[in-house]
């Protein structure tokens, strides 16, 4: 089955500077891969996702990069803000398999 | 347009008793999933839920849980005698469409529960 990893598990970065946080995933038939947020005592929220069509995405500060060659994907965040402190969950699903198989999450730290 | 709503947010229960977790979908969806998250852990599937049917419980254990979605009410996720390793927070979340790579997936604020 599909197996995603999820690195690093902790990232800090200083207030400003860009993060780049990076998932591999094992099954070529996942064609879906979506990027959530999960602030302190609350729920994931979706950020941004990316298709295997497209190699790229991006919504204001935040990018998204698919290689399917090589079976991985990765947030870009820019100019990070003390807000952009949370954990970030990166997940694959497939047409075959409707189940999204999640990361292990990162902790993203933005130091003042 | 209200989001997805779960309760009771935290939950204390000694070993042994009964857990129920209530997740009521946005409106309009009728397709819910439910998550465990341990602490500085990701989010691991349990069941999966259209009304009235369970469609996949592949992850969820076999014994003393169990999930319904009937046509009328929440969702609910029900753990019997529960045990400290079921010390965890509960995610519920709800899609309007059936596969999970069409699009989003709304998440609620989760329930925490912790067994004495």
């Amino acid at each position: 089955g599909e197996n995603v990893e999820q690195h690093p598990s902790t990232l800090s970065v200083q207030e400003g500077d860009s993060a780049v946080i990076k998932c591999t995933y094992s099954d070529s038939a996942s064609n879906y891969f979506p990027w959530y947020k999960q602030e302190l005592g609350k729920g994931p929220q979706l950020i941004i996702d990316i298709r295997s069509n497209v190699g790229e995405k991006k919504d204001q500060r935040i990018a998204v990069t698919l290689n399917k060659t090589a079976k991985h994907f990765s947030l870009h965040i820019t100019e990070t803000q003390p807000e952009d402190s949370a954990v970030y969950f990166c997940a694959a699903s497939s047409n075959s398999n409707y189940q999204l198989i999640w990361g292990a999450g990162t902790k993203l730290i933005i130091k003042p | 347009n209200a989001g997805v709503m779960q309760n009771p947010r935290h939950l204390v229960r000694r070993r042994g008793q009964e857990a129920r977790l209530r997740c009521s979908p946005m409106k309009g969806h009728s397709h819910v999933y439910w998550y465990r998250q341990l602490p500085e852990e990701g989010l691991k599937f349990m069941v999966y839920l259209q009304k009235e049917n369970i469609i996949d419980e592949s992850g969820m254990p076999k014994e003393r849980f169990s999930a319904e979605f009937p046509k009328e009410g929440p969702s609910i996720l029900r753990i019997q005698q529960v045990v400290r390793g079921d010390s965890a927070a509960y995610f519920c979340a709800s899609s309007p469409r059936a596969a999970t790579n069409t699009g989003e997936l709304f998440f609620g604020e989760g329930s925490r529960l912790t067994v004495l």
